[in-house]
């Protein structure tokens, strides 16, 4: 069965700095790989997805991930955040033939002056 | 344009009550899905379709029920028998292509239930 680790439940980073957040998953097969942005109250917006090719992954907002299958992770980075920012992210993952995505449990941005 | 809706955005429920949450999309998508969200378990499956008259049960369908009688429409019924619904429910609808999970899913803003 697939599964979709987020270790790190909150994270603090002033205005400015870099972002990384990490995303681990299990799966057997090349995975589905997506991150979603969600703020508080709404649904949760794609903002970016791999699926196969080229393992860096532009998406939006000036978010990118890495797809590193020796280290089954897909994390999300930005060089230099926004207080807009603020909210939680959730790293998901599928596979062909699996109409099911799994969502890991989520980081909580804070962005700090 | 076109996106999902879900109504009503906050809903109480009572004591042995039934209660409806609506779900409608004019993307027209194939497969919609309804998952629960709680503080710290991100979000988990109840119930999702991928095609009209046609539903299968997620992760934590039990007390839960739905109907897809239409395209457009997905709505999810929190049952008495769910003891513990106080949670915030989210619709989201995908396209299908290569494998469900090729299309990422298009969300509504949710809707809050909580228990009188």
């Amino acid at each position: 069965a697939q599964s979709v680790t987020q270790p790190d439940i909150h994270i603090t980073v002033s205005e400015g700095a870099s972002l990384e957040l990490r995303c681990n998953y299990s799966y057997g097969a090349t995975p589905y790989l997506f991150w979603y942005v969600q703020s508080p109250g709404q649904g949760l917006q794609l903002l970016l997805k791999y699926f196969s090719g080229d393992t860096l992954v532009q998406g939006i907002k000036g978010f990118e991930a890495e797809f590193k299958r020796s280290q089954s992770s897909f994390n999300l980075r930005k060089p230099s955040v926004h207080w807009s920012d603020a909210a939680e992210y959730f790293c998901a993952v599928g596979a062909v033939g699996n109409e099911k995505l799994t969502f890991g449990t989520g980081t909580r941005l804070t962005i700090i002056p | 344009d076109g996106g999902i809706t879900q109504s009503p955005k906050y809903l109480f429920r009572k004591e042995g009550q039934n209660v409806t949450l609506s779900c409608e999309q004019n993307l027209n998508h194939d497969a919609m899905y309804w998952y629960r969200q709680d503080p710290g378990q991100g979000l988990r499956l109840i119930y999702y379709s991928q095609i009209v008259n046609d539903f299968q049960k997620g992760d934590i369908a039990e007390g839960y029920s739905v109907s897809r009688e239409k395209k457009e429409s997905f709505p999810l019924t929190v049952t008495s028998a769910q003891k513990n619904p106080t949670a915030f429910y989210l619709c989201a609808s995908s396209n299908p292509g290569e494998g469900y999970s090729n299309q990422p899913q298009h969300f509504g803003d949710g809707t809050r239930l909580s228990i009188l």
